[in-house]
């Protein structure tokens, strides 16, 4: 399987306890991004990286989200002292670093605060 | 005003017909549009983007952009059952060179009639 992968898929907690996500994304992509959606609405854009450094954040995205990408290859997406409206689709997208640039996205993580 | 927006839908069309989605967007200096579809509980899945003026058909969708309106469409043709689920537009203000984030619209539902 070539496409970006995530992990878990399903990730149900109690608030207030800390949670990370892996995504993975498409081998020669060095462009990778974060998104959250919630039911009803489009993808929410979170953050953005190039290779190893993370180029843009949303100015939504508060304190207790952070993400990384050590090696330029996978992410991590860490929200500590979660809250019932983390509950969401976070979803990882790629892109290569030539051409239109197009994103595709892997399967999503849906978490579930209770 | 919304950066992107569609209309919910439902949108409901008989087998075989043409379906015609529609997407407005509000920044100018946005350059590069995109449809992804979402099936229920899954993730976006690219269909195709546009970046020129004009029509761009691949098989049996069609993109249709016109910047002066700030308007992107895309068309079905012979619409088959299994095209029900979500469209989103998604915008991006750069075309190459700048990973720039994806902005969505709230997708429209559609709905393929036997």
């Amino acid at each position: 399987d070539t496409g970006v992968s995530q992990d878990p898929r399903h990730k149900i907690t109690k608030r207030g306890q800390n949670v990370t996500f892996r995504c993975d994304p498409i081998s020669e992509h060095n462009r990778l991004y974060w998104y959250r959606q919630t039911l009803g609405q489009g993808p929410e854009f979170l953050t953005y990286f190039q290779n190893e450094a993370q180029l843009e954040k949303s100015r939504l995205l508060s304190d207790r989200f952070s993400a990384e990408r050590p090696k330029g290859s996978f992410s991590t997406l860490e929200i500590q002292r979660t809250e019932q409206g983390d509950s969401a689709m976070y979803l990882c997208a790629s892109s290569p670093p030539t051409g239109i640039e197009t994103q595709y996205f892997g399967p999503g993580t849906r978490l579930l605060v209770l | 005003q919304k950066e992107v927006e569609q209309n919910s839908g439902p949108l409901s069309v008989p087998e075989g017909a043409i379906a015609s989605l529609n997407c407005t967007y509000s920044d100018r200096g946005s350059q590069s549009f995109f449809w992804y579809r979402q099936y229920s509980g899954k993730s976006p899945e690219l269909i195709m983007f546009i970046y020129s003026n004009g029509d761009k058909e691949d098989g049996r969708f069609t993109a249709q952009l016109n910047k002066a309106s700030q308007y992107v469409s895309l068309l079905i043709r012979d619409s088959q059952p299994s095209d029900s689920a979500t469209y989103l537009c998604a915008v991006r203000v750069g075309v190459t060179g700048g990973g720039n984030k994806l902005t969505f619209g709230t997708g429209t539902q559609l709905k393929v009639e036997l």
